[in-house]
Parts: structure tokens; sequence; C-alpha cells
């Protein structure tokens, strides 16, 4: 069985400086990953995901992320946030893609 | 192209009572997925249906089931409603089973009293 475990539940920050929102997942087999943002009183949306071939991976918005198998982990980051970055954000994980397993959320607030 | 749409948007139930909820995936997806996401929590995995089969399940009790129809609109049937089930749930359809990527509706938020 797989499990995620991200790091930060909140992660306060300025306007316009960069951000990492950290994921580490574990599991015996291959695996592919994605990270979900979910804003107030909506459904989830796909930031980006990675399933084969280069380790970096680019998504919506300027946020891109890194797989890195030694350290099992594959941290989501922007180099700029702005206010409309505020929102709860999910690493997930599938093996046979029949069924995502998610981290507990990081809150992402983006102050003024 | 629509994406995915779920039915009714809130809910209040009781104790004891039945609920449906309804999807309608992407079109072109025929694979269905459904999640339980609890106040604060991370989505957990309810079941998916791949071609009106059910193709895995998570560890949820069998009061929650669950319909995929020929159109590969879906259903999710609670029975015997307990407090604990007060959750957002979601549906997201993907192109078929395996590692396609799952897109989400907006949720149906369930209140149980």
């Amino acid at each position: 069985a797989q499990s995620v475990t991200q790091l930060d539940s909140q992660v306060p920050v300025f306007e316009e400086a960069p951000v990492e929102l950290r994921c580490n997942y574990s599991s015996s087999v291959s695996v592919y990953l994605f990270w979900y943002v979910q804003y107030p009183n909506q459904g989830l949306q796909l930031l980006l995901k990675y399933l084969s071939g280069s380790t970096l991976v680019k998504g919506i918005n300027g946020f891109e992320a890194e797989f890195n198998k030694s350290q099992t982990s594959f941290h989501l980051r922007k180099p700029s946030v702005h206010i409309s970055d505020t929102a709860e954000y999910f690493c997930a994980v599938t093996t046979s893609g029949s069924r995502l397993t998610f981290g507990e959320g990081t809150q992402l607030t983006v102050n003024p | 192209e629509t994406g995915v749409t779920q039915s009714p948007t809130h809910l209040i139930k009781t104790r004891g009572q039945q609920v449906t909820l309804r999807c309608s995936s992407q079109s072109g997806h025929n694979t269905v997925s459904w999640y339980q996401q609890a106040l604060g929590q991370g989505p957990q995995f309810i079941f998916q249906y791949y071609r009106e089969e059910e193709n895995g399940r998570g560890n949820f009790p069998p009061r929650f089931s669950g319909l995929q129809f020929p159109n590969y609109s879906s259903e999710l049937n609670v029975n015997a409603l307990e407090l604990d089930d007060s959750a957002l749930y979601l549906c997201a359809s993907s192109l078929s089973a395996g590692t396609d990527t799952q897109y989400f509706g907006p949720g149906t938020r369930l209140t149980v009293l």
C-alpha cells in the first residue's frame, strides 16, 4: 500500500515570495504523482502530474514540481506567489491508477 | 466540452436515512471514482467504476454502494446514514482505468444531523 505525507499543514508567505510545499510518499512499487489545488467550497483542480520521463514537471499557474525517487519526494514550488494562490494543496499518489491516495493537505496563505 | 458535474450541491439528512448522489462524467470518459473528504482532511477513495463494473474499493462499509450507467454517469448510495458520513463527496472521471488523470467535480456537501 502507498501513503503520502505532506510535511506542512499550513504555509504562510508574502505576496511575490517563493514557496515550496513538501510531499513525501511511501510505496514499494513505481508510482505516479499528482498535485491538486482546492479553492474554498470547490472541487479539486489538477495542477500537475508525474507519470514518467523528466523528473521536473511544469504545471498550470506557474507551479512546478520535482520527482526525487531516492528521497521519495515530490515537492511543489512556485518562484513568486500571488494572493490568488491562497488555497489548499493536495499531493496524491497512485500505483495502479484505480485509486488516488491523498495527503492531508497544505493550506497556503498568501499575505499582501 | 463539459466537465464533471455533480448533484445536488448540498444535502441535509438525518441519521438512519438513505441518500443518493449523482455524477456525470466528462465527455469521452468511461471511468468514475468516488471520494469522501471529511472536514480538514484529504479525500479518501471509496470506489471506482470502469465500464459499469466496480474496479477497486477502499475501506468503506457495504452500506456505501454505487452504480455506473451505460452513459458512464454514476451514483453513490449510502444507507443507514451516520453522523460521521457528513463530508464533501467528490466524483472524478478519467479517460480509462489505469494511470489516466482523474478530473474532479465540484462535490456534494452532505450533512447528517
